[in-house]
């Protein structure tokens, strides 16, 4: 089974529509992220989540929101889809390893999201 | 703008030929992570350089880290099909956080 896992894999809505993707994981890591990907642009994090009570905005955070539900649930919401707001999302999740290394960062295997 | 510029963006090459991908940036990252991405899926780490001048081997992937730590390198020797994907570079800043760079999309023919 996968240690991450994204709902739904494909979802295709109209501008306005309120949409939630779900991430799920099993690995029992504290750290969890939502990433968009863009042809050419790589990733770009739009929010993040270091435990059940933090939430931090990334780099692009205006129009989404989320909630983290329990260590192993983080959502994503787009309160009113917009055309340029179709993408990849991948949600990632991290373990603290401390001491200065970097953390590995786990990847589920996207939703793409189409808002016509 | 990008604080992390790949290139090439995209790279089309036969089996058995050599290639080397670019991760440049102006500024200094405390590590760089290079990542490797198949279609329908996630990325998945491939390599962590922490150390300024330091060079990681995976079988026929060659990862160097720039003196510096503001750039690094892929090299694949003897491409294969199976080298085929998305490779995309991170750098780590403030927080342990990641910045990605645009990716390379490499393609390997048979």
């Amino acid at each position: 089974d996968a240690d991450v896992t994204q709902t739904p894999r494909n979802r295709i809505t109209k501008t306005g529509k309120r949409i939630m993707l779900e991430c799920s994981q099993t690995k029992g890591h504290d750290r969890m992220y939502w990433y968009r990907q863009d042809p050419g642009l790589g990733l770009r994090l739009i929010y993040y989540s270091f435990d059940v009570k933090d939430i931090n905005k990334g780099e692009i955070s205006d129009g989404y929101s989320v909630s983290r539900q329990a260590q192993a649930k983080f959502s994503l919401s787009l309160e009113s889809a917009i055309p340029n707001q179709t993408a990849l999302y991948f949600c990632a999740t991290s373990d603290l390893r401390g001491g200065g290394a970097t953390d590995t960062q786990y990847f589920g295997p996207g939703t793409r999201l189409t808002v016509l | 703008t990008q604080l992390l510029e790949q290139s090439p963006q995209f790279l089309s090459i036969q089996e058995g030929e050599n290639l080397t991908v670019y991760c440049n940036s102006s500024s200094v990252f405390s590590s760089l992570q290079w990542y490797r991405q198949e279609p329908g899926e996630g990325p998945v780490l491939l390599v962590t350089v922490v150390t300024g001048g330091e060079v990681k081997k995976l079988k026929r992937l060659t990862f160097q880290f720039g003196d510096a730590r503001k750039d690094s390198s892929l090299h694949i020797t003897a491409a294969q099909t199976g080298d085929t994907g998305l490779y995309l570079c991170a750098g780590a800043t403030a927080g342990n956080m990641l910045t990605f760079g645009g990716g390379t999309r490499l393609m390997v023919k048979p």
